[in-house]
């Protein structure tokens, strides 16, 4: 089975370019996420899809993120303009329910550079 | 607040020995789960171990087990027999509304490196 994917993994683009990062979460997991982790932080929740719809976008830092997951399979995270501070790993994840107990599976994450 | 400490920035152990990672969190829920997660250079982050809070067994898999103490809300990570494929990023985290939802709370992380 394979597990969470996330494309790039690496970026590297300059400050108000726009950059969008892919999620491809395990098949059959109804429930995806999005987290950051700036460097030498803790890794945050940024949102939390259940199929399509957004159950939980509270950790979203400003307006100039963007998450979507058309057709409740693929999402995309589109940060535009880019800042400086948005630099960071963005981890993608999934699981099948989201009652607290269950497994949450992650991505490698993607590497953002904004210069 | 729902906080997760972790105030250990980076740890070093010899392959074979024992190291405990520790984690500190503050919640005012009762019922709750707490997670261990390793992420090894450019790989994937993979739990490693879970705990109910209410049972008062501690979890163990394999080499790895908790000491958790509910009352002082600490939950620490023992690592046993070390391997070199046991270098990676560690990462405490829990549910902080209990179990409502799995939004995740995480700590800072403790890099573990283990030299040969």
């Amino acid at each position: 089975e394979a597990g969470v994917t996330q494309f790039p993994s690496h970026s590297v683009i300059e400050k108000g370019q726009t950059v969008t990062l892919r999620c491809d979460p395990i098949s059959g997991h109804d429930n995806l996420y999005w987290y950051r982790r700036v460097m030498g932080k803790e890794i945050k929740f940024l949102l939390h899809f259940v199929k399509e719809s957004k159950q939980d976008e509270s950790g979203m830092p400003n307006n100039r993120f963007l998450a979507e997951r058309t057709g409740g399979t693929y999402s995309t995270l589109k940060v535009q303009p880019a800042e400086l501070e948005d630099s960071g790993v963005y981890f993608c994840a999934s699981s099948r329910d989201w009652n607290s107990g269950n497994t949450i599976y992650f991505g490698e994450g993607s590497w953002l550079t904004v210069v | 607040a729902q906080t997760v400490t972790q105030s250990q920035p980076e740890m070093s152990v010899q392959e074979a020995e024992t190291v405990t990672l520790s984690c500190t969190y503050d919640t005012s829920e009762n019922n709750y789960y707490l997670f261990w997660y390793k992420q090894p250079p450019s790989r994937q982050m993979i739990l490693v171990i879970r705990q109910e809070a209410y049972k008062q067994q501690n979890a163990t898999e394999n080499r790895f087990s908790v000491n958790f103490q509910k009352a002082a809300k600490s939950f620490s990570l023992k690592i046993s027999d070390s391997q070199l494929g046991d270098t990676a990023m560690y990462f405490c985290a829990f549910p902080p509304y209990g179990g409502a939802t799995n939004k995740l709370i995480f700590g800072t992380g403790t890099l573990l490196a283990v030299q040969p």
